[in-house]
């Protein structure tokens, strides 16, 4: 079955620039999705189809997807982005989903 | 707008068989392209897909637990059920329904709050 592999951890500093990679065998070639999840909340999707962002999700998100690395790019962090974040793709050769391992987005 | 919420015990017995509502609104599981889907998280771990059910009835389950899974539809009480048989305290994990649109490839754009389910003797 499709692995998406995240880095469990990344720490940012308010006002910089917040990196989050997920990998998976030529994961460019299909979407990939983003969540973001607060402790005790359901999670929220924050980017769709690599880089759309649903309304109400602010623009310093954003995604690009490309080879074997998707990148989910958080600008200008706040103290409200720290959560757990998940990136989703269908496999659409076996039809079922698959999640990332997630990652901690922590801000300094 | 669309909502979801689940149902079900909070504790089972393991050896159990878990069954799990999820009542939704805003939205009609008969209408084309629309799918629900059930996604669990052990405390503290990660999301984990466990099955999908669509406007057609198709059905598609995690290959890791597609022996004990069923997900059911009730179109006219816009309610999906997914039952889980055998349960283990492993099993044991928050349970999110969550609302997807396939056009292009299925992701979760609105999910319920999730309820917990703890599996011990």
């Amino acid at each position: 079955s499709y692995v998406l592999t995240q880095p469990p951890s990344v720490s940012v500093a308010p006002g910089k620039t917040a990196r989050i990679t997920c990998g998976g065998n030529n994961i460019g070639g299909t979407s990939v999705h983003w969540y973001q999840q607060k402790p005790g909340q359901a999670p929220v999707l924050v980017i769709y189809y690599d880089s759309d962002r649903p309304s109400g999700i602010p623009e310093r998100f954003s995604g690009s997807n490309s080879g074997n690395t998707a990148t989910l790019t958080i600008s200008r962090v706040e103290a409200g982005d720290e959560a757990d974040y998940y990136c989703q793709v269908w496999d659409t050769s076996s039809d079922l989903g698959v999640f990332g391992g997630g990652t901690k987005l922590t801000v300094l | 707008q669309i909502t979801l919420k689940e149902s079900g015990p909070t504790l089972v017995k393991p050896t159990q068989t878990l069954t799990l509502t999820c009542t939704f609104s805003g939205f009609s599981l008969s209408t084309g392209g629309v799918g629900v889907g059930w996604i669990r998280q052990p405390p503290g771990k990660a999301l984990e897909w466990l099955a999908l059910i669509y406007w057609n009835d198709d059905k598609r389950y995690s290959p890791s637990l597609k022996s004990r899974l069923t997900i059911t539809k009730d179109t006219s009480k816009n309610q999906v059920v997914l039952t889980m048989t055998n349960m283990d305290p492993v099993d044991t994990a928050t349970y999110y329904c969550a609302h997807s649109f396939v056009a292009g490839t299925l992701h979760f754009d609105y999910w319920g709050q999730g309820t917990l389910v703890t599996v011990s003797s």
